[in-house]
Protein backbone atom coordinates (compact mmCIF):
# COMPACT_ATOMS: atom_id res chain seq x y z
CA UNK A 1 0.00 0.00 0.00
CA UNK A 2 1.45 3.38 -1.38
CA UNK A 3 2.09 6.27 1.60
CA UNK A 4 0.84 8.43 -1.27
CA UNK A 5 -3.06 7.16 -1.95
CA UNK A 6 -4.45 7.20 -5.88
CA UNK A 7 -7.78 6.24 -6.86
CA UNK A 8 -6.63 3.21 -8.51
CA UNK A 9 -9.05 3.49 -11.86
CA UNK A 10 -11.09 6.25 -13.08
CA UNK A 11 -13.13 7.56 -16.48
CA UNK A 12 -14.55 10.20 -18.44
CA UNK A 13 -15.91 10.67 -21.77
CA UNK A 14 -14.51 12.91 -24.46
CA UNK A 15 -14.77 16.08 -23.73
CA UNK A 16 -15.31 16.21 -20.20
CA UNK A 17 -12.93 17.22 -17.19
CA UNK A 18 -11.42 14.82 -14.83
CA UNK A 19 -9.99 15.16 -11.53
CA UNK A 20 -6.97 12.26 -9.82
CA UNK A 21 -6.62 12.62 -6.23
CA UNK A 22 -3.09 12.01 -4.33
CA UNK A 23 -3.58 12.42 -0.48
CA UNK A 24 -0.49 11.92 1.62
CA UNK A 25 0.10 13.03 5.05
CA UNK A 26 1.79 15.40 7.43
CA UNK A 27 5.49 14.52 6.65
CA UNK A 28 5.30 14.80 2.90
CA UNK A 29 2.68 16.77 0.96
CA UNK A 30 1.17 18.53 4.14
CA UNK A 31 5.07 18.95 5.45
CA UNK A 32 5.27 21.63 2.21
CA UNK A 33 7.17 19.10 -0.20
CA UNK A 34 6.43 19.54 -3.80
CA UNK A 35 3.93 17.43 -5.63
CA UNK A 36 4.90 16.07 -9.59
CA UNK A 37 2.91 13.79 -11.82
CA UNK A 38 3.71 11.77 -14.54
CA UNK A 39 1.66 10.07 -17.55
CA UNK A 40 2.81 7.22 -18.74
CA UNK A 41 1.34 5.24 -21.98
CA UNK A 42 1.66 2.03 -22.27
CA UNK A 43 4.75 0.32 -23.09
CA UNK A 44 6.54 3.67 -22.19
CA UNK A 45 8.65 5.51 -19.88
CA UNK A 46 6.83 8.19 -17.66
CA UNK A 47 6.68 11.47 -19.11
CA UNK A 48 6.99 14.67 -16.45
CA UNK A 49 3.35 16.48 -16.47
CA UNK A 50 2.96 18.47 -13.93
CA UNK A 51 6.24 19.38 -11.53
CA UNK A 52 6.17 21.44 -8.13
CA UNK A 53 2.02 21.56 -8.13
CA UNK A 54 1.12 23.80 -10.57
CA UNK A 55 4.02 23.78 -13.22
CA UNK A 56 3.96 22.05 -17.13
CA UNK A 57 6.74 21.71 -18.56
CA UNK A 58 7.10 22.95 -22.20
CA UNK A 59 5.03 20.97 -24.78
CA UNK A 60 2.45 19.69 -21.99
CA UNK A 61 -1.04 21.38 -23.08
CA UNK A 62 -2.72 23.45 -20.68
CA UNK A 63 -5.51 21.04 -20.56
CA UNK A 64 -3.27 19.36 -17.68
CA UNK A 65 -3.63 21.56 -14.82
CA UNK A 66 -1.77 20.58 -10.61
CA UNK A 67 -3.24 22.05 -7.73
CA UNK A 68 -2.06 21.59 -4.05
CA UNK A 69 -3.76 21.96 -0.53
CA UNK A 70 -3.06 20.80 3.22
CA UNK A 71 -2.04 17.04 2.44
CA UNK A 72 -3.54 16.40 -0.69
CA UNK A 73 -2.46 17.17 -4.68
CA UNK A 74 -5.05 16.97 -7.64
CA UNK A 75 -4.15 16.96 -11.50
CA UNK A 76 -6.62 17.73 -13.58
CA UNK A 77 -7.54 16.99 -17.25
CA UNK A 78 -10.04 19.34 -18.60
CA UNK A 79 -11.54 18.56 -22.55
CA UNK A 80 -10.75 14.69 -22.53
CA UNK A 81 -9.00 13.33 -25.25
CA UNK A 82 -8.90 9.45 -26.71
CA UNK A 83 -4.99 9.86 -26.07
CA UNK A 84 -4.78 10.96 -22.28
CA UNK A 85 -5.68 7.59 -21.49
CA UNK A 86 -3.00 6.40 -19.43
CA UNK A 87 -1.55 5.40 -15.84
CA UNK A 88 -0.77 8.46 -13.92
CA UNK A 89 1.14 8.57 -11.01
CA UNK A 90 2.05 11.62 -7.97
CA UNK A 91 5.57 11.85 -6.53
CA UNK A 92 6.40 13.29 -3.67
CA UNK A 93 9.28 13.40 -0.64
CA UNK A 94 8.80 12.16 2.99
CA UNK A 95 10.74 13.30 5.53
CA UNK A 96 10.19 11.08 8.22
CA UNK A 97 11.20 7.98 5.70
CA UNK A 98 13.80 10.37 3.76
CA UNK A 99 12.61 8.94 0.78
CA UNK A 100 11.07 9.60 -2.72
CA UNK A 101 7.55 8.16 -2.74
CA UNK A 102 5.35 7.52 -5.49
CA UNK A 103 1.46 7.21 -5.42
CA UNK A 104 0.02 3.80 -6.78
CA UNK A 105 -1.18 4.99 -9.98
CA UNK A 106 -4.67 5.58 -11.66
CA UNK A 107 -5.41 3.87 -14.44
CA UNK A 108 -7.61 6.58 -16.80
CA UNK A 109 -10.11 5.64 -19.25
CA UNK A 110 -11.59 7.18 -21.84
CA UNK A 111 -14.54 6.12 -22.79
CA UNK B 1 19.36 17.23 -25.88
CA UNK B 2 20.02 15.03 -22.48
CA UNK B 3 19.94 11.36 -22.63
CA UNK B 4 19.68 8.27 -20.83
CA UNK B 5 20.37 4.72 -21.46
CA UNK B 6 20.01 1.89 -19.55
CA UNK B 7 22.30 -1.09 -20.01
CA UNK B 8 22.96 -4.44 -18.36
CA UNK B 9 22.42 -8.42 -18.03
CA UNK B 10 18.28 -9.03 -18.48
CA UNK B 11 18.34 -11.81 -16.78
CA UNK B 12 19.83 -12.37 -12.98
CA UNK B 13 19.66 -16.05 -11.03
CA UNK B 14 18.17 -15.98 -8.08
CA UNK B 15 20.69 -14.84 -5.12
CA UNK B 16 22.86 -12.95 -7.46
CA UNK B 17 23.81 -9.58 -8.32
CA UNK B 18 21.96 -7.74 -10.41
CA UNK B 19 24.16 -4.45 -11.98
CA UNK B 20 22.61 -1.66 -14.43
CA UNK B 21 24.58 1.17 -16.24
CA UNK B 22 23.44 4.38 -17.23
CA UNK B 23 24.83 6.44 -20.13
CA UNK B 24 24.38 9.84 -19.70
CA UNK B 25 24.33 12.03 -23.34
CA UNK B 26 23.92 15.32 -24.10
CA UNK B 27 25.56 16.65 -21.16
CA UNK B 28 27.78 16.42 -18.13
CA UNK B 29 27.16 14.85 -14.79
CA UNK B 30 29.61 16.36 -12.90
CA UNK B 31 28.04 19.95 -14.16
CA UNK B 32 25.09 19.79 -13.13
CA UNK B 33 23.38 20.05 -9.80
CA UNK B 34 20.75 17.38 -10.67
CA UNK B 35 20.14 13.83 -8.94
CA UNK B 36 20.74 11.12 -10.77
CA UNK B 37 18.56 7.85 -10.08
CA UNK B 38 17.29 4.58 -10.66
CA UNK B 39 13.33 3.51 -10.56
CA UNK B 40 11.64 0.24 -11.21
CA UNK B 41 8.50 -0.86 -12.15
CA UNK B 42 7.37 -4.69 -11.57
CA UNK B 43 5.23 -5.98 -14.77
CA UNK B 44 1.25 -4.80 -14.28
CA UNK B 45 2.24 -2.41 -11.60
CA UNK B 46 3.22 1.09 -10.25
CA UNK B 47 6.61 3.14 -9.76
CA UNK B 48 8.85 1.98 -6.90
CA UNK B 49 11.64 4.73 -6.20
CA UNK B 50 14.77 2.65 -5.63
CA UNK B 51 17.40 5.43 -4.88
CA UNK B 52 18.93 8.68 -6.25
CA UNK B 53 23.16 10.19 -6.35
CA UNK B 54 24.42 13.36 -6.64
CA UNK B 55 26.81 14.12 -9.19
CA UNK B 56 29.56 14.63 -5.70
CA UNK B 57 28.09 10.70 -4.43
CA UNK B 58 26.01 12.00 -2.30
CA UNK B 59 22.69 9.35 -1.97
CA UNK B 60 19.09 8.61 -0.88
CA UNK B 61 18.36 4.71 -0.91
CA UNK B 62 14.79 3.54 -0.52
CA UNK B 63 14.89 2.34 2.79
CA UNK B 64 13.45 -0.69 2.66
CA UNK B 65 15.87 -1.64 -0.19
CA UNK B 66 18.92 0.18 1.48
CA UNK B 67 20.63 -2.75 2.43
CA UNK B 68 20.73 -4.46 -0.96
CA UNK B 69 21.72 -1.42 -2.80
CA UNK B 70 24.42 0.50 -4.21
CA UNK B 71 24.15 3.53 -6.28
CA UNK B 72 27.71 5.14 -7.53
CA UNK B 73 28.68 7.44 -10.28
CA UNK B 74 31.42 7.89 -13.08
CA UNK B 75 32.07 10.97 -14.13
CA UNK B 76 34.86 10.21 -16.37
CA UNK B 77 32.32 7.88 -18.22
CA UNK B 78 29.47 10.22 -17.57
CA UNK B 79 27.63 7.14 -16.08
CA UNK B 80 26.04 6.51 -12.74
CA UNK B 81 24.90 2.61 -12.21
CA UNK B 82 23.04 0.34 -9.58
CA UNK B 83 23.83 -2.85 -8.15
CA UNK B 84 21.01 -4.84 -6.17
CA UNK B 85 22.46 -8.03 -4.56
CA UNK B 86 20.46 -10.90 -3.28
CA UNK B 87 17.70 -10.66 -6.12
CA UNK B 88 14.94 -12.59 -6.01
CA UNK B 89 11.78 -13.23 -8.31
CA UNK B 90 10.31 -9.82 -6.11
CA UNK B 91 13.17 -7.92 -8.12
CA UNK B 92 11.62 -8.84 -11.29
CA UNK B 93 10.86 -5.20 -12.99
CA UNK B 94 11.74 -2.70 -15.65
CA UNK B 95 14.12 -0.41 -14.32
CA UNK B 96 14.54 3.16 -15.10
CA UNK B 97 17.53 5.56 -15.20
CA UNK B 98 16.37 9.04 -14.53
CA UNK B 99 17.77 12.57 -13.89
CA UNK B 100 15.35 15.00 -11.41
CA UNK B 101 15.30 18.50 -12.27
CA UNK B 102 17.34 19.63 -9.01
CA UNK B 103 17.63 18.48 -5.54
CA UNK B 104 15.69 14.78 -4.19
CA UNK B 105 12.52 16.27 -3.43
CA UNK B 106 11.91 17.36 -6.98
CA UNK B 107 10.31 16.15 -9.93
CA UNK B 108 12.11 13.59 -12.75
CA UNK B 109 12.53 15.37 -15.64
CA UNK B 110 14.84 13.07 -17.63
CA UNK B 111 13.85 9.05 -18.26
CA UNK B 112 15.69 6.49 -20.09
CA UNK B 113 13.77 3.64 -22.33
CA UNK B 114 13.58 1.68 -19.51
CA UNK B 115 15.45 -2.17 -19.50
CA UNK B 116 13.38 -5.18 -18.22
CA UNK B 117 15.58 -7.82 -15.99
CA UNK B 118 13.77 -11.09 -14.88
CA UNK B 119 15.41 -13.16 -11.89
CA UNK B 120 14.75 -16.47 -13.16
CA UNK B 121 16.91 -19.55 -12.62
Amino acid sequence: QSVLTQPPSMSGAPGQRVTISCTGSSSNIGAHYDVHWYQQLPGTAPKLLIYDNTNRPSGVPDRFSGSKSGTSASLAITGLQAEDEADYYCQSFDSSLSRVLFGGGTKLTVL
Amino acid sequence: QLQLQESGPGLVKPSETLSLTCTVSGGSISRSSFYWGWIRQPPGKGLDWIGSIYYSGSTYYNPSLKSRVTISVDTSKNQFSLKLSSVTAADTAVYYCTKQLGGIAVGVDNWGQGTLVTVSS
